[in-house]
């Protein structure tokens, strides 16, 4: 397995306009999450989904944050509109489960500038 | 909800010495505390952790203590190498199927 794959890897927008965030989770990992990084506010997690569902997005900042699992491959991470307080780099990550030891893969990250 | 606390945010150690990094909780249930490391513009990757039932495990230089009562957990490296440059994030979960709740990071730099 490649591990999990987020799309793309670095995006410029500008403010106003609509982000898409991609990510395909590993293979057989029941549980996806979404995480903001910045340097103020370290690793945080915005939303997390088992079984394509959501399970909490309390971590989501505002409503203009979406997140949508259609399938256990697939999901999305959306911000429209987008404002340069955005900028940061988002990770997307799966696990098997959440149980004990176990652990959580993370993707390589989407570095997102808002100008 | 729990609550991680990470110290220092930043630590500079001499190439050879030892470097110590702290993280407290707050909910008296967490019971698993692993430790990423992230390389400069990559992935965190878990380098070890701990169960609340274990004080103490090492693995080669890296080393995690855990004080239940006290409610806090460190990283202990030994003859701290360049490639140990990096930013590390501790974590805690609670045994009621909760997603990992992380420390806000320390960015240590050994210096050559």
């Amino acid at each position: 397995d490649a591990g999990v794959i987020q799309s793309p890897r670095h995006e410029v927008t500008e403010m106003g306009q609509e982000v898409t965030l991609r990510c395909k989770p590993i293979s057989g990992h029941d549980y996806l999450f979404w995480y903001r990084q910045t340097m103020m506010r370290g690793l945080e997690l915005l939303i997390y989904f088992n079984n394509n569902v959501p399970i909490d997005d309390s971590g989501m900042p505002e409503d203009r944050f979406s997140a949508k699992m259609p399938n256990a491959s697939f999901s999305t991470l959306k911000i429209q509109p987008s404002e340069p307080r955005d900028s940061a780099v988002y990770f997307c990550a799966s696990s098997l489960s959440l149980g004990l030891n176990t652990e959580a893969f993370f993707g390589q990250g989407t570095r997102l500038t808002v100008v | 909800g729990e609550n991680v606390e990470q110290h220092p945010s930043t630590l500079s150690v001499q190439e050879g010495d030892s470097a110590v990094i702290k993280c407290t909780y707050s909910d008296s249930a967490s019971n698993y505390f692993p430790w990423y490391k992230q390389e400069l513009g990559k992935r965190p990757q878990l380098i070890i952790d701990i169960r609340s039932n274990v004080g103490e495990k090492k693995d080669q230089r890296i080393a995690v203590t855990l004080n239940k009562t006290a409610k806090h957990f460190s990283l202990h490296i030994t003859e701290t190498q360049p490639e140990d440059s990096a930013v590390y994030f501790c974590a805690a979960r609670n045994s009621g199927n909760t997603p990992l709740v992380f420390g806000k990071g320390t960015r240590l730099s050994v210096i050559a």
